[in-house]
């Protein structure tokens, strides 16, 4: 299993600045995804994170706005960029241990408003 | 590409009634499929999950089964509790190379006592 710590848990953002938000692995992990979940609706995969190389951003979701490190294999970092009020949103971050058929597992959620 | 459907919400409930809620799944190979549960102001945790056809999870009375013919992992539960409130996903895992998770569109479960 693997346990993501994510931080902040929630904020309260002006337009036109940028948020970063974290998450801590307890073990070493290949893949890291980040999914931004709307008011009511279901998770969105914005981009996928392996450590070493760019992360594959999904169709709709671009660098400039939500740039992604991945450092090393236990750690991530999502920063949502020049935000509107669009982009109000729970952001998630998550994670699959290697091997076949395993669950992913989920940090606890970034709440994010912009006003 | 892999896709979900599930039935939508807001479902509503009275305390100890039966819960069904449909999922029907659309992917090449052979996923594992999972349900988790999410509970106001909290992240998603894993209800529970089936890796092959026929495999049947089961956790806090909570039961689905993968029905590869009919391509279905409808979740269900005997008698739910004011507790069992939450939003409840449906998802896949595909066993091919990007293994990335791909999530119906979930279905919120009131329960009333």
């Amino acid at each position: 299993s693997a346990v993501i710590s994510q931080k902040p848990s929630r904020d309260i953002c002006q337009r036109g600045t940028s948020l970063t938000i974290q998450c801590q692995v307890d073990s070493q992990v290949t893949m890291m995804f980040w999914y931004r979940q709307q008011p009511g609706q279901s998770l969105t995969l914005i981009a996928t994170a392996n450590q070493g190389s760019e992360a594959t951003y999904e169709s709709g979701f671009v660098i400039d706005k939500f740039p992604i490190s991945r450092p090393n294999l236990t750690f991530s970092t999502l920063t949502v960029s020049n935000m509107s009020p669009e982009d109000s949103s729970i952001y998630l971050c998550s994670t699959i241990t290697d091997g076949r058929n395993t669950e992913a597992f989920f940090g606890q959620g970034t709440r994010l408003t912009v006003v | 590409g892999d896709s979900v459907t599930q039935m939508e919400g807001p479902v509503t409930l009275s305390e100890e009634a039966c819960l069904t809620i449909n999922c029907t799944y659309t992917a090449t190979g052979y996923p594992s499929l999972f349900w988790y549960v999410q509970y106001p102001g909290e992240g998603l945790q894993l209800l529970l999950k089936a890796t092959k056809a026929d495999d049947k999870g089961s956790n806090k009375g909570f039961e689905a089964t993968y029905r590869k013919e009919t391509t279905s992992f409808h979740l269900e539960k005997g008698s739910v509790q004011v507790s069992d409130s939450a939003v409840y996903f449906c998802a896949l895992r595909n066993s091919g190379g990007y293994q990335k998770v791909t999530f119906g569109t979930g279905t919120k479960l009131q329960v009333i006592p």
